[in-house]
């Protein structure tokens, strides 16, 4: 079956780092997304990962590991504007190419 | 280039009544995907369309339907409405056939059942 499994909710301190994990199993995964959030707006791309390592982007890197069906999103010198949920999807070729979302993970930022 | 655009941003329907939603996507695009979102929940999966064919759908009853137009817009369409289909609904729209490139959510309509 498909199943993705994110953490539901996590606190980090403004200026620290933070990573948030992603695991899957799907039978014909062929990529994995990461999306952020805001409350009441709508999800906005931030990574896509297809092959395993790390890719990184400002202050964001996303990390993949098909072996073992695992992902994770580090953000770095955390901010105020960082608070928002964070979801992971999977694409599996299987299913027609469709995306399996996780149920996101909400992100608090203290000051 | 102009974003996805989804109608109406807000709406309130009554309990029985239907409802049509619309979504316009990134003009060049062929793919739209549905999705339904409610508090604290994840995005779950209605159906998408890509060039006017249905090619996947998720796990909701026959009362949600949509529809794809050959200039790839899209509308979704709920019969008979529940307390429990409140929620936002969101449409994302993708350029490929095999999601391997970004989707651009639109900012979604937000029906409200009394």
């Amino acid at each position: 079956g498909q199943n993705i499994d994110q953490p539901t909710e996590m606190t980090a301190t403004e200026g620290a780092i933070v990573q948030i994990n992603c695991t899957y199993q799907t039978s014909g995964f062929n990529g994995l997304f990461w999306y952020q959030q805001h409350a009441g707006e709508a999800p906005t791309f931030l990574s896509y990962n297809v092959l395993d390592g790390l890719e990184e982007k400002g202050r964001f890197s996303s990390f993949l590991s098909r072996s073992k069906g695992y992902s994770y999103l580090l953000l770095k010198e955390l901010q105020m504007k960082d608070s928002a949920s964070y979801l992971c999807a999977v694409v599996d070729m299987d299913s027609n190419y469709q995306l399996i979302w996780g149920a996101g993970t909400k992100l608090i930022i203290k000051p | 280039k102009a974003g996805v655009t989804q109608t109406p941003r807000y709406l309130i329907k009554t309990r029985g009544q239907q409802v049509t939603l619309s979504c316009s996507p990134i003009s060049g695009h062929r793919s739209v995907s549905w999705y339904q979102q409610t508090p604290g929940q994840g995005l779950q999966f209605l159906f998408e369309y890509f060039s006017e064919t249905q090619r996947n759908k998720g796990n909701f009853p026959g009362r949600f339907s949509g529809r794809q137009f050959s200039n790839s817009r899209s509308e979704m369409n709920v019969s008979t409405l529940e307390l429990g289909d409140s929620a936002l609904y969101l449409c994302a729209s993708g350029q490929g056939e095999e999601n391997i490139g970004e989707l651009f959510f639109g900012e979604g309509s937000r029906l409200t059942v009394l």
